[in-house]
């Protein structure tokens, strides 16, 4: 069964830091993952989506990677604002559904 | 408008009531996903529609729980009986790919129910 775990469950940074946002997959037999954003009560923003051949997808100042080897994928924030703060969800796509992490709260301090 | 959208946004019942929740995808997806969030967690699946169809009701708690797609956009998730087990935040989401683990999902924001 897969899980999907997600470290730090949560964050506080000044603005400006460069921030990494881990998440990790047991099996790895997926066919995309996505970074998802979502803002206390609101739904989910996509932010990114990496299919299982590719290794990278950018964004503006958002980069994650992929390694399907490891079950391993990072959301890297660049130089970050207060307006970045909200709760960064990894979910891996299984069969018919995707599988979520739990989160990782995040909170940009000016 | 360009994007999911799901009422109510708030539904309030009592326990052992009945309640309907709607979610319009965008226009032209073929494939409709229904996830529940429960408080500091990530959603989890509870049913796939493809067309008009569901493919896959594998995450439905009980029997409780059902839900329609009858012309193959709207969908309709209805619960009964409700318990207060039930309270959380029902997504929605939609997707154009016709293979469920290509494509990308786009989500509402979501019905917040609470079962007194």
């Amino acid at each position: 069964k897969q899980e999907v775990t997600q470290i730090p469950a949560a964050l506080s940074v000044p603005e400006g830091e460069n921030l990494v946002l881990n998440c990790s997959f047991t099996d790895s037999a997926i066919y995309n993952l996505q970074w998802f954003r979502q803002d206390p009560g609101k739904g989910l923003t996509s932010l990114l989506l990496i299919q299982s051949s590719q290794r990278e997808q950018t964004s503006g100042r958002l980069n994650a990677s992929l390694d399907k080897s490891s079950g391993r994928s990072t959301l890297y924030i660049a130089a970050s604002q207060p307006g970045d703060s909200a709760t960064y969800l990894c979910a891996v796509s299984g069969y018919n559904k995707l599988i979520f992490g739990a989160g990782t709260r995040l909170a940009v301090h000016p | 408008g360009a994007g999911v959208s799901q009422t109510p946004s708030n539904k309030v019942t009592e326990k052992g009531k009945y309640v309907e929740l709607r979610c319009d995808p965008i226009s032209g997806h073929t494939a409709l996903y229904w996830y529940r969030q429960s408080l500091g967690q990530g959603p989890e699946f509870l049913i796939y529609f493809q067309g008009t169809g569901a493919a896959d009701d594998s995450g439905l708690p009980n029997d409780r729980f059902f839900a329609v797609r009858p012309e193959g956009s709207v969908s309709t998730l209805k619960i009964q009986r409700t318990e207060r087990g039930d309270s959380a935040v029902y997504l929605c989401a939609s997707s154009l790919a016709t293979d469920p683990s290509l494509g990308e999902q786009f989500f509402g924001p979501g019905t917040r129910l609470t079962v007194l």
